[in-house]
């Protein structure tokens, strides 16, 4: 079994429609991630979180929020979904002892707003 | 702003040539540099560099850290078609609030 995951895997919604991106992690990790990854831009930091109860803005958090309901759960909403929200979305964890932070990456949400 | 350069952005070689891709870094309280390589699918995890001089070896991969000149370079030698992917660097930095910034990437082609 996957030790991140993420549904739904694919999405297709419309402008102003919520959505909510789901991420489930198993590696009892205590920090997660939300990344976009768009064509010739790479990966973008969306939003945060160290803990449960822990929020922090990346580069990139306008339009999106998130909830951290336990450790292994970290979701991102779009309260209303615009069309260059279209982009291939990265959960991540990492452990926070110092030299073991690697990030372990989820397999992507597809996210197409029309 | 914490920055990180990857170059090339792509590369197209034939299968059994040797690779060096290049990533170049400025941020503030440097922790570590990762490599990553994505197919067409969720980056997997490669090296990861904190010391520099020390070379990280895996098969026909090897990576090392530069912190004076702020680089970092990751050989693949004998190339195969399956070494085809993005190969992604990242560089972690901060103290309490760790974050890691990635480069765009290098879209390596190996064609047989």
């Amino acid at each position: 079994d996957a030790d991140v995951t993420q549904t739904p895997r694919n999405r297709i919604t419309k402008t102003g429609k919520r959505i909510m991106l789901e991420c489930s992690q198993t590696k009892g990790h205590d920090r997660m991630y939300w990344y976009r990854q768009d064509p010739g831009l790479g990966l973008r930091l969306i939003y945060y979180s160290f803990d449960v109860k822990d929020i922090n803005k990346g580069e990139i958090s306008d339009g999106y929020s998130v909830s951290r309901q336990a450790q292994a759960k970290f979701s991102l909403s779009l309260e209303s979904a615009i069309p260059n929200q279209t982009a291939l979305y990265f959960c991540a964890t990492s452990d926070r002892h110092p030299g073991q932070e690697t990030q372990y990456f989820g397999p992507g949400t597809r996210l197409l707003v029309l | 702003e914490d920055k990180v350069v990857q170059s090339p952005l792509s590369l197209v070689v034939h299968e059994g040539d040797t690779v060096t891709l290049n990533c170049s870094y400025e941020v503030t309280n440097f922790r570590s540099l990762l490599w990553y390589k994505q197919e067409k699918k969720a980056p997997t995890f490669l090296f990861m560099l904190t010391s520099s001089g020390i070379e990280k070896k895996s098969g026909r991969l090897s990576s090392i850290l530069d912190k004076k000149e702020l680089f970092s370079i990751l050989n693949i030698t004998a190339t195969q078609t399956g070494d085809s992917a993005i190969y992604l660097c990242a560089v972690g930095s901060g103290g309490s609030n760790y974050k890691l910034t990635f480069g765009k990437g290098t879209l390596l082609t190996v064609n047989p």
